[in-house]
């Protein structure tokens, strides 16, 4: 079956510094996948939707200067937050997909800053 | 801004059937009815979805109004594994096929 897998699963990092995300597709081509941060109140915000072979598109509130996303091939993608504050935290999703297929989603990694 | 209404929570006792209600008054025509499931520690879990006609799977049946403005996703028999919250999601398709989640409904099942 389709799977994704995240990690790491939870993750402290500093006020002001960066962490780094990935997300790992087993069992299906990722051509597609979607970054959504779940606040601690559960909204879910779409961060980026990247897809292969074109550009990848930032939401509102969420730039590529701040959240740089790599998805170099069909199985693997990663993200970074930069410069992490407060509001930050939450858990971030990734959900992949192949072509019109439905996502599939990991189970997150939940990042706290301090 | 999510275009679909769910109430915010619902309650139910195992073994009975439960109606989780969407309401999506402002449906596009190329918009599919996604459900998606999200219990707490997990990413969402895909239940179902439909366009236009009745779907039904291992995991629950969607009745989708004739209008296609409303739509009820029917758990059958639940468990108590089928405590979670369900988000109720318009897709598009093509380059406009993201997921826009809600705060969805929370559903507990009573032993």
């Amino acid at each position: 079956g389709a799977l994704v897998y995240q990690y790491p699963r939870r993750t402290i990092c500093k006020s002001g510094t960066s962490m780094r995300m990935e997300c790992q597709a087993v069992g299906f081509q990722a051509t597609s996948v979607a970054w959504y941060r779940q606040s601690p109140q559960k909204t879910f915000e779409l961060i980026a939707l990247s897809t292969v072979n074109s550009a990848i598109k930032y939401e509102q509130n969420f730039t590529q200067e701040k959240f740089p996303i790599s998805h170099p091939n069909l199985s693997f993608s990663s993200m970074t937050v930069l410069n992490a504050y407060l509001e930050d935290r939450g858990l971030y999703l990734c959900g992949a997909k192949t072509g019109d297929s439905d996502y599939t989603f990991g189970s997150g990694t939940r990042l706290l800053v301090i | 801004d999510a275009k679909t209404t769910q109430p915010d929570s619902m309650e139910s006792t195992e073994g009975e059937t439960v109606h989780l209600p969407c309401s999506h008054a402002t449906i596009s025509g190329n918009e599919y009815i996604y459900w998606y499931r999200q219990v707490p520690l997990q990413g969402p879990e895909y239940v179902t979805h439909g366009l236009q006609q009745n779907t039904t799977n291992s995991m629950a049946f969607l009745a989708i109004a004739s209008d296609r403005k409303s739509s009820t996703l029917i758990l059958p028999h639940v468990s108590l594994r089928d405590a979670a919250v369900y988000h109720c999601i318009l897709r598009g398709t093509g380059g406009n096929n993201k997921l826009t989640f809600g705060q969805g409904t929370v559903l507990s099942v009573i032993p």
